[in-house]
């Protein structure tokens, strides 16, 4: 059965920085894709990260609105996708959900963040 | 940035009654592939983004039937046959073609 576990949201202050864990299992994580994605408080879904596998060169692409501050890595000796963000700002507040890059079709339960002061 | 724009926003309807969501994006879909990877996400309240359709109308395995998707080029619509309680939530249209992916602004169904 595929899973997806997201952990390491909280609260953290603005300009600080938060590293969330995407643990995959049920499938073989170093041939996927990996997506981030994130949910403002009543707000619709919004893309944020993905990475490539190894095999496609492990490239990345960012959201605009994160470019330059966050940073989107795996590991697939432990089957986790990173999400490493940098210089927060209030709005990144939000829950942040991984997702098999097979056409989105498994995704994570979340993990929110909040930053504020 | 591909702009999709979902209408209506919100749409209250009868149980048993049709409903439908119309998704328009700012270009074509159609990737190099042939392919249109348009996908519609339901996500119920509190819950986490669940997968109904892919690649325009493709429905995923344990979508009931009474969802359908339909459309090509810029032009989409998800379809419910007869609407049920456990319908009720926000559906999203989402584009996987093109860099950044970008979603529409989600269509809260509600039951009148």
């Amino acid at each position: 059965e595929v899973q997806l576990v997201e952990s390491g949201g909280g609260l953290v202050q603005p300009g600080r920085s938060l590293r969330l864990s995407c643990t995959a299992s049920g499938f073989t994580f170093g041939d996927c894709p990996m997506s981030w994605f994130r949910q403002a408080p009543g707000k619709g879904l919004e893309w944020v990260a993905f990475i490539r596998s190894k095999g496609f060169g492990g490239t990345t692409e960012y959201a605009a609105s994160v470019k330059g501050r966050f940073t989107i890595s795996r590991d697939d000796s432990k089957s986790i996708a990173y999400l490493q963000m940098n210089s927060l700002k209030t709005d990144d507040t939000g829950v942040y959900h991984c997702s098999r890059n097979y056409g989105f079709d498994y995704w994570g339960q979340g993990t929110l963040v909040t930053v504020s002061s | 940035d591909v702009v999709m724009t979902q209408s209506p926003l919100s749409l209250p309807v009868t149980l048993g009654q049709p409903a439908s969501i119309s998704c328009r994006s700012s270009q074509s879909l159609v990737y190099s592939d042939g392919n249109t990877y348009l996908i519609w996400f339901q996500q119920r309240p509190g819950q986490s983004p669940r997968r109904l359709i892919y690649k325009v109308s493709n429905r995923d395995s344990g979508v009931p039937d009474r969802f359908s998707g339909s459309g090509s080029g810029t032009d989409f619509t998800l379809k419910i046959s007869r609407v049920e309680a456990e319908d009720v939530g926000v559906y999203y249209c989402m584009q996987g073609t093109h860099w950044p992916r970008t979603f529409g602004q989600g269509t809260k169904v509600e039951i009148k």
